[in-house]
């Protein structure tokens, strides 16, 4: 149950678009269509924006999409906007029907 | 709507023990699974258990494995976390969450667990 890898950060301008990655193994992103992402504010609750890969919760902006290749799942964020800013982390459906969150990915707006 | 209250938390002693309570409104309870995560203080997301809908079936993070007992009661839309044999790397604060399509898809606001002699 290691943690998910994410780049520490990703940073893009207003109106352009930037890609998270989340690299797992066999065990986890490999073997199951069961990723989801969740955005975080400081000091706020983290909110679910991607799950199954690339279906978004109702609610969520579609500047928000996900996709997967192999062991390796991917946020992008289209048209980037200021309140993009936040902490990014990726979440996957593991062996054993457990679970392993990411390591985070602060976006920043430059 | 969803509402998810967590309480319990608080100060214990390496080696104690504390029971996490979180109380669900707005939604029908018995029939989602129910998880607990927890984040440790400036620190990433990291989840710590899972249980059914109707209790029958709990998995949980090899960092807790038989030290946290995850439980729920339908009839008081109440799930549970107890904790036993707490280290200070259990310092978090624990939030439990809404279970559906293999997502968390509501969370609670959270509560403080704080392992400290």
């Amino acid at each position: 149950q290691s943690a998910l890898t994410q780049p520490a950060s990703v940073s893009g301008s207003p109106g352009q678009s930037i890609t998270i990655s989340c690299t797992g193994t066999s065990s986890d992103v490999g073997s199951y269509n069961l990723v989801s992402w969740y955005q975080q504010y400081p000091g706020k609750v983290p909110k679910l924006m991607i799950y199954e890969v690339s279906k978004g919760p109702s609610g969520v902006s579609n500047r928000f999409s996900g996709s997967k290749s192999g062991n390796t799942a991917s946020l992008t964020i289209s048209g980037l906007q200021a309140e993009d800013e936040a902490d990014y982390y990726c979440c996957s459906y593991a062996a054993g029907s457990t679970y392993v969150f990411g390591t985070g990915t602060k976006v920043t707006v430059l | 709507q969803v509402q998810l209250v967590e309480s319990g938390g608080g100060v214990v002693q390496p080696g104690g023990s504390l029971r996490l309570s979180c109380a669900a409104s707005g939604f029908t309870f018995r029939n989602y699974g129910m998880h607990w995560a927890r984040q440790a203080p400036g620190k990433g997301l990291e989840w710590v258990a899972v249980i059914s809908y109707d209790g029958s079936n709990k998995f949980y993070a090899d960092s807790v494995e038989g030290r946290f007992t995850i439980s729920r009661d339908n009839s008081k839309n109440t799930l549970y976390l107890q904790m036993n044999s707490l280290r200070p790397e259990d310092t978090a604060v624990y939030y439990c969450a809404k279970g559906t399509d293999f997502s968390l898809d509501s969370w609670g606001q959270g509560t403080l667990v704080t392992v400290s002699s």
